[in-house]
């Protein structure tokens, strides 16, 4: 799988927007990115998925620039229920990428 | 309908001692995997089953773990004489099928179980 880098934490305030971008220079032609959240003792939680331009669910919006070398998970009007911990992966077809890689992922903290 | 169920959620154990934590998938989902997520980490890929056989068991970190899944449903992880360094939360996911996890099959998780050895 892919190596991503993303920060470490991310501090906002409720009814902010939240952007955390991260990046993934050696991303394969076949690679997906794929972001999830966790909150304190509960399971990551799959929320987006993308592999070009833009693509927006009921919960965020993933941006993907033309390279492909990173990508920006958006989060609209943060809530405090938003504060968690989100992880980019990268991979998609190959044989072994059931094997998630999460790193240790982006934590980020709304406050009232 | 239910999601991945784990028991226990916590146990605490005693250095030498075994543990069994079991896992609950989704009903009808036939791939099932086990993680282990220690403090300030993301979640460590240790074993994979597809059916009732461990396709793939490469991240288990020594003969002391080993996992089951007889009927190709609950399966078990099981750690022989706990060492300290075992202390983590266990993670169960399971996802339809298998193989091409990013692009098809989402690895849905369950809550954990935290295990703490003294």
């Amino acid at each position: 799988l892919a190596k991503t880098t993303q920060p470490i934490s991310m501090d906002s305030y409720e009814g902010q927007e939240v952007n955390i971008t991260c990046s993934h220079n050696n991303i394969a032609t076949n690679d997906y990115i794929t972001w999830y959240q966790q909150f304190p003792s509960q399971g990551p939680r799959f929320i987006i998925q993308g592999y070009k331009t833009k693509v927006t669910n009921e919960v965020a919006s993933l941006f993907i620039p033309a390279d492909r070398k990173s990508s920006t998970l958006s989060l609209p009007r943060v809530s405090l229920s938003d504060t968690a911990v989100y992880y980019c992966l990268v991979g998609g077809i190959s044989s072994n990428d059931y094997k998630l890689s999460f790193g240790a992922g982006t934590t980020v903290t709304v406050r009232a | 309908g239910a999601g991945v169920s784990q028991t226990p959620s916590n146990k605490v154990t005693e250095k030498g001692k075994y543990v069994e934590l079991r896992c609950d998938p989704i009903s009808g989902h036939t791939a099932l995997y086990w993680y282990r997520q220690s403090l300030g980490q993301g979640p460590e890929f240790l074993i994979y089953f597809q059916g009732t056989g461990a396709a793939d068991d490469s991240g288990l970190p020594n003969d002391r773990f080993f996992a089951v899944r007889p009927e190709g449903s609950v399966s078990t992880l099981k750690i022989q004489r706990t060492e300290r360094g075992d202390s983590a939360v266990y993670l169960c996911a399971s996802s339809f099928t298998s193989g091409r996890a990013l692009r098809s099959d989402t690895q849905y998780f369950g809550p954990g179980t935290r295990l703490t050895v003294l």
